[in-house]
């Protein structure tokens, strides 16, 4: 399954700190993307990476990509109470273009 | 600009009842898509439609669920008979093409008494 892993299953950590989450997957892949999902909510996409790119910013979100370790990690730095979220991993690959989220990571901020 | 619709956000019926959701999905969008989300399971695709094609129906857990897309900007997804584990937030999203980032609706919470 090309399903990625993220990790930890929850995350609770307090307002101003750095949170990091990681996604691991088993095959090679073309785009790893993360998704936020507030409760009761859609998934909304945060950031998309390709599989020749290590790194990419987009705002106070950082996410790297480590093929050779078939993992990704998302880093939200200067959390906030609003950031408090479901985080997905979205990996695609395999010979198939169609994405397959993990399980996600559940972050709470304590303001 | 409105995002992907989705009607209605809440559908409780009993068992064995014929349950329709609909999807309206981001005008000029090519590929939709049908997701299941449990505690359980987490995030499943259903289906996925191209060009108002379905391309991909490999997740469709049985012959009671059908989808449909009739046209570029609407579709729906069809349980019949119902059945309580059929019970789930069902989501639907769209996309320039299957690789760009989705565009999820804010699902249809489903509860099969």
């Amino acid at each position: 399954s090309q399903q990625g892993e993220e990790d930890p299953q929850a995350l609770s950590i307090q307002e101003g700190e750095n949170a990091t989450m990681n996604c691991s997957y088993k095959t090679s892949i073309n785009n790893l993307q993360w998704y936020r999902q507030n409760s009761g909510r859609g998934l909304v996409h945060l950031i998309l990476i390709r599989s020749n790119e290590r790194e990419k910013h987009s705002g106070r979100l950082r996410v790297t990509l480590d093929t050779s370790k078939k993992s990704s990690s998302l880093l939200i730095t200067a959390s906030r109470a609003a950031d408090t979220a479901s985080y997905f991993c979205a990996t695609d690959g395999g010979g198939s273009y169609i994405p397959t989220f993990g399980r996600g990571t559940s972050l709470i901020v304590h303001p | 600009d409105a995002g992907v619709i989705q009607s209605p956000r809440h559908e409780v019926t009993e068992m064995g009842q014929e349950v329709t959701l609909r999807c309206k999905p981001i005008s000029g969008h090519n590929s939709l898509f049908w997701y299941r989300q449990t505690m359980m399971r987490g995030l499943e695709l259903l289906i996925y439609f191209n060009n108002n094609v379905p391309i991909d129906d490999s997740g469709m857990p049985e012959d009671r669920f059908s989808a449909k897309m009739p046209n570029a900007s609407f579709s729906t997804l069809k349980i019949q008979p119902s059945e309580p584990r059929d019970s789930a937030v069902y989501f639907c999203a769209s996309s320039w093409d299957r690789v760009q980032p989705q565009h999820f609706g804010d699902g249809t919470r489903l509860s099969i008494l």
